[in-house]
């Protein structure tokens, strides 16, 4: 079983619509959770940074951490074009970091 | 301008050859991670070094050699006996008390 399973889509969603990305994982011990931004043949981006249980917002982005169900999601509302991009979690419980595949949104003018 | 550089952008290999793909930062990070990226695999861990003169191998190793002889300088060599090293390379690096990891730009090598 894998650290971390995200589902790698693709996602297509109209611009405007709410997303919702998630990733699960079995490693009780992470306490730390990101959320990075890829666009095609560049390096990650970090996003959003959350610590244990709980939600986080910036902007468009909410980020949440429900570890009783070791499952943490993105939502990004009001899509824009511009979010198209491929949307990686990670999580750490140290020096070590374990990421998701990856899911490929596309967001339609 | 801070950040993390890699470079080349782009780098091909014939087959029995090293390489060597450059990564710097001036954020002054204490660690820094060697990732490779291949479709539908996530990012795996190469290398990762906590300080200057240490690092400690990641979960595909083999085939590849790193040095940190500066705080700011973290490279990786792909050796001939990687068998295959075509893919995506990823340099991070990470503030001493932080738990993110702000990553480079890329460097994709390509055997031919």
């Amino acid at each position: 079983q894998k650290e971390v399973e995200q589902d790698p889509g693709p996602l297509s969603v109209p611009e405007g619509a709410i997303v919702s990305l998630n990733c699960t994982y079995s490693n009780s011990a992470f306490q730390y959770f990101m959320w990075y931004r890829q666009y095609s043949r560049k390096g990650p981006e970090l996003l959003m940074y959350t610590y244990s249980s709980g939600n986080k917002e910036d902007g468009r982005f909410t980020a949440q951490v429900d570890k009783s169900s070791k499952y943490i999601s993105l939502f990004i509302r009001d899509s824009q074009p511009s979010d198209s991009a491929t949307y990686l979690c990670a999580m750490s419980a140290g020096n070590q970091f374990y990421f998701g595949t990856g899911t490929s949104l596309t967001v339609i003018p | 301008d801070g950040g993390i550089t890699q470079s080349p952008k782009y780098l091909f290999r014939k087959e029995g050859q090293n390489v060597t793909l450059s990564c710097e930062q001036n954020l002054n990070h204490d660690a820094m991670y060697w990732y490779r990226q291949d479709p539908g695999q996530g990012l795996r861990l190469i290398y990762y070094s906590q300080i200057v003169n240490d690092f400690q191998k990641g979960d595909i190793a083999e085939g590849y050699s790193v040095s940190r002889e500066k705080k700011e300088s973290f490279p990786l060599t792909v050796t001939s006996a990687q068998k295959n090293p075509t893919a995506f390379y990823l340099c991070a690096s990470r503030p001493g008390r932080s738990y993110t990891q702000y990553f480079g730009p890329g460097t994709r090598l390509t055997v031919l």
